[in-house]
């Protein structure tokens, strides 16, 4: 069954305090590995797309990875406006996606 | 910069009524797509469209139906309204191509009573 599993669900970080969230993608075949930033009330924002194992990118103060079994979001010196939730999504197929339920992130001043 | 609106962030409906979301892309995307999003369940996908006047259903599309008579509008309608659908209703665009990102809209949150 095609899945996905967020970790943690929520984080506290103070600010400058760098740290990762994960990813990790049990799916058939691989077709897209999307991040998306979610502030409270609003709907996700895009981030990020990763095709093939191996593949990065980066973003401000934010860099996505991808290996075969999971994808890692790396925050170096996180602000307080880094604070939001963070979704991860996979393209198993034409037209499905499947979503994680997110990793809630707090920076702290 | 892709824009998806969507025509209300906030909708009070009673129990029974006929609730009608709708939903715009102005970057000419292939695909639309329509979610609810519930605490603790994440994203599930009620329906999308990959065409115009063409629908697939997705995950729960029960109590639901959809519109999509323009290429750049796709609209949610709940028949009669029930209290399980108070959610949060999240709509996306994807081009079309092999760059298959979802862009989504501002979301509208839908309390039923």
């Amino acid at each position: 069954e095609d899945q996905v599993t967020q970790s943690p669900e929520a984080l506290r970080l103070q600010e400058g305090e760098s740290s990762s969230l994960n990813c990790s993608y049990t799916v058939s075949g691989l077709r897209g590995l999307f991040w998306y930033r979610q502030d409270p009330g609003k709907g996700p924002e895009f981030l990020f797309t990763l095709y093939s194992a191996g593949e990065e990118k980066e973003k401000e103060r934010l860099k996505a990875t991808l290996t075969k079994k999971e994808s890692f979001l790396h925050i170096t010196a996180p602000k307080p406006e880094d604070s939001a939730t963070y979704l991860c999504a996979v393209r198993p197929g034409t037209y499905k996606y499947i979503f994680g339920t997110g990793t809630r992130l707090k920076v702290l001043a | 910069d892709v824009k998806v609106t969507q025509s209300s962030r906030y909708l009070v409906k009673r129990t029974g009524e006929k609730v009608f979301l709708e939903c715009v892309q102005d970057m000419d995307h292939e695909n639309m797509f329509w979610y609810r999003q519930d605490p603790g369940l994440g994203l599930r996908l009620i329906y999308f469209s990959y065409d115009v006047k063409m629908k697939e259903k997705g995950d729960i599309p029960e109590g639901y139906s959809v519109s999509r008579e323009k290429k750049e509008r796709f609209s949610l309608i709940l028949e009669s309204a029930s209290t399980n659908q108070t959610s949060m209703y999240l709509c996306a665009s994807s081009p079309g191509t092999d760059e298959e990102t979802q862009y989504f809209g501002p979301g509208t949150r839908l309390l039923v009573l």
